[in-house]
This record gives structure tokens, sequence and C-alpha cells, in this order.
């Protein structure tokens, strides 16, 4: 199996619930991203892991916790989520520094309903 | 904020005809890229500019960078209906940031 894979495809939820994503890349990158894609707006970055350290986090709510246990596996936690965080949530790999003209990989994403 | 303005939104065509999608900002950004995403699937990328100025082409598609790196166009010639999905920018400013700034997007429909 090869490039960004990620699990489940599709997650209805309700608000109190507690569910985790799962990505998983096998291209030995060492760069890791969540993106949040919704309607009429653009790809939100989420997090970014390099070499399983955060190095970034866009002002994401606390109800979204990620988390990489080692560079090739990434996860997104959900607790007590809102309707308004219904959305496809994508998953991406690549090789850091992207500076260069590197790509990112990504993943066929989750499509989250939050009743 | 970095925006990335992308235009049209939407854009439905019968095929054969040509296409223009268009990506712009007022910053500067050290490379832009172009993604096409399908239904149900991750975006996908087409191709990167790193050069102001630059032109590339990849069979029907044709892609430029601005000379001041801060706009960049997407032409299709003879568009097919196998061209039909989201066409996505993305750029990575200047100055070593490692957060890619995505345009909204333009969803191409082109009808048989």
């Amino acid at each position: 199996e090869t490039g960004v894979t990620q699990t489940p495809r599709h997650l209805v939820m309700g608000m109190t619930n507690k569910k985790s994503l799962k990505c998983e890349q096998h291209l030995g990158h060492n760069a890791m991203y969540w993106y949040k894609q919704s309607a009429k707006k653009p790809l939100e970055l989420m997090f970014v892991y390099n070499f399983k350290e955060q190095t970034e986090n866009n002002s994401v709510p606390s109800r979204f916790s990620p988390e990489c246990p080692n560079s090739s596996h990434l996860f997104l936690h959900l607790h007590t989520l809102q309707p308004e965080d219904s959305a496809l949530y994508l998953c991406a790999s690549s090789q850091a520094p992207l500076a260069g003209g590197r790509r990112q990989y990504f993943g066929p994403g989750t499509r989250l309903t939050v009743l | 904020t970095q925006l990335l303005e992308q235009s049209p939104q939407f854009l439905s065509i019968q095929e054969g005809e040509n296409l223009t999608v268009y990506c712009n900002s007022s910053s500067v950004f050290s490379s832009l890229q172009w993604y096409r995403q399908e239904p149900g699937e991750g975006p996908v990328l087409l191709v990167t500019v790193v050069t102001g100025g630059e032109v590339k082409k990849l069979k029907r598609l044709t892609f430029q960078f601005g000379d001041a790196r801060k706009d960049s166009s997407l032409h299709i010639t003879a568009a097919q209906p196998g061209d039909t999905g989201l066409y996505l920018c993305a750029g990575l400013p200047q100055g070593g940031s490692e957060k890619l700034v995505f345009g909204k997007g333009t969803k191409l429909t082109v009808n048989p």
C-alpha cells in the first residue's frame, strides 16, 4: 500500500461523542498535516508535525486534539464537537522543509458530520 | 494574513472550449502550486512554479507564474469531461513560512 491513507472515510457523530480520525503515510516523509475543508472556504491548516513534534497549531479549538506517535501516523481526536465542525478533514504529508517546491501528498479525507 | 483570490468560483463549459482560471494576491510567494480535487478525494498536485514569469505546460494545461510572484493562471485548451473537478491554487509565502495558503478553488464542469 502506498501514499496517504485515512480512516474512516465517513463519520457521523453526536455533539457529545468522542471519536478519532487516523492518517497513515507510506512515503517516508518527516512532516504531517491536518487540514479542514469546508464549503465556500479555503483549505484551513489546523496542525503541522515535523519529526513527530507539533510545530503549528493554527488557533484550533481544544475540542480537536492531535497526536503523532511516530512519523508515519497522525491522529485527530474529537470530543464535544459542534455542528459547524462538519467538514472534510484532510491529512497530508511531505518532506520538510517545503521550500524549493516540495509537494504535499494528500489523503482522501474523512467526511465528518456532527449532528 | 496572506490571501489567494481565485476566479471564477464556478465555471461550466462545453467540451472543446478553452478556459482560464486566475489566482491573485497582494502578497509575494516563493512558490505556487495548482491542485485538482475530485469528489470524495484529496487534492492532487498538478504543477509547482517557483520562478517569476515561469510558464509550464502539462499536455493541454498551461500554468503561468506572474513576474512579481503574486499571481498565477491556469489555461486549459480544448477542455474534456475528464477535466471536471475543483482546481485549487496554493502558495508558499516568501520568508521561510512552511504554511501553504490555499485559494477557495474553482469548480469546473465540462459538459460532453
